[in-house]
């Protein structure tokens, strides 16, 4: 089972600010990563399927990247209904696993 | 547009039995693969079980394996999650959701309880 690994736990940063969430897998995931946004009381959102595509209706401050076993989750400058939880998973060979989370939160 | 409604969780005992339902809608439900995704609140995601269009092909996380069973039913556009053996390490809200590998719909969840 691939483990996938989030840092930070939590990320405080200020609205306009530039957000980089960080996701490492135990073995390499290809570019089979996607980031979900969870906010609470709230399913997840998908937000970034195969690493970088943006799924529909995703701002285009949303961008991921990366390869192998690290990637990042960017936000170019942060919008108020950005504060949420942000999870990654792999979807390399099953099970499909998800990382532990970052909380992003308001400064 | 895509609606996912889940019915069916409940409290129950330890070793009991709880059928998950999830009534589709806004899409050709015959064609996606369609998963079940657990979170035990307050914390993170765990994928439980995927099956694909026409019922041939399902896959489990192991701990689910010989208790849980995902099925459909194409023709009533319904997906479901058979429980058996229930433990109290089950207690989650569980999801239906559209996609096999990743999921862009997801239902609003239903919360299983498992205590004594």
């Amino acid at each position: 089972e691939i483990v996938l690994t989030q840092s930070p736990a939590t990320l405080s940063l200020s609205p306009g600010e530039r957000a980089t969430l960080s996701c490492r897998a135990s073995q390499s995931v290809n570019n089979y990563l996607i980031w979900y946004q969870q906010k609470p009381g709230q399913s997840p959102r998908l937000l970034i399927y195969d690493t970088s595509n943006r799924a529909t209706d995703i701002p285009a401050r949303f961008s991921g990247s990366g390869s192998g076993t690290d990637f990042t989750l960017t936000i170019s400058s942060l919008e108020p209904e950005d504060f949420a939880v942000y999870y990654c998973q792999h979807r390399s060979n099953w099970p499909y696993t998800f990382g532990q989370g970052t909380k992003l939160e308001i400064k | 547009e895509v609606q996912l409604v889940e019915s069916g969780g409940g409290l129950v005992q330890p070793g009991e039995s709880l059928r998950l339902s999830c009534a589709a809608s806004g899409f050709i439900f015959s064609s996606p693969w369609m998963s079940w995704v657990r979170q035990v609140p307050g914390k993170g995601l765990e994928w439980v079980a995927n099956i694909n269009g026409d019922g041939s092909y399902k896959n489990y996380v192991d701990s689910a394996k010989g208790r849980f069973s995902i099925s459909r039913d194409n023709a009533k556009n319904s997906l479901y999650l058979q429980m058996n053996s229930l433990r109290v390490e089950d207690t989650a809200v569980y999801y239906c959701t559209r996609g096999g590998s990743w999921p862009s719909d997801w239902g609003q969840g239903t919360l299983v309880t498992v205590s004594s």
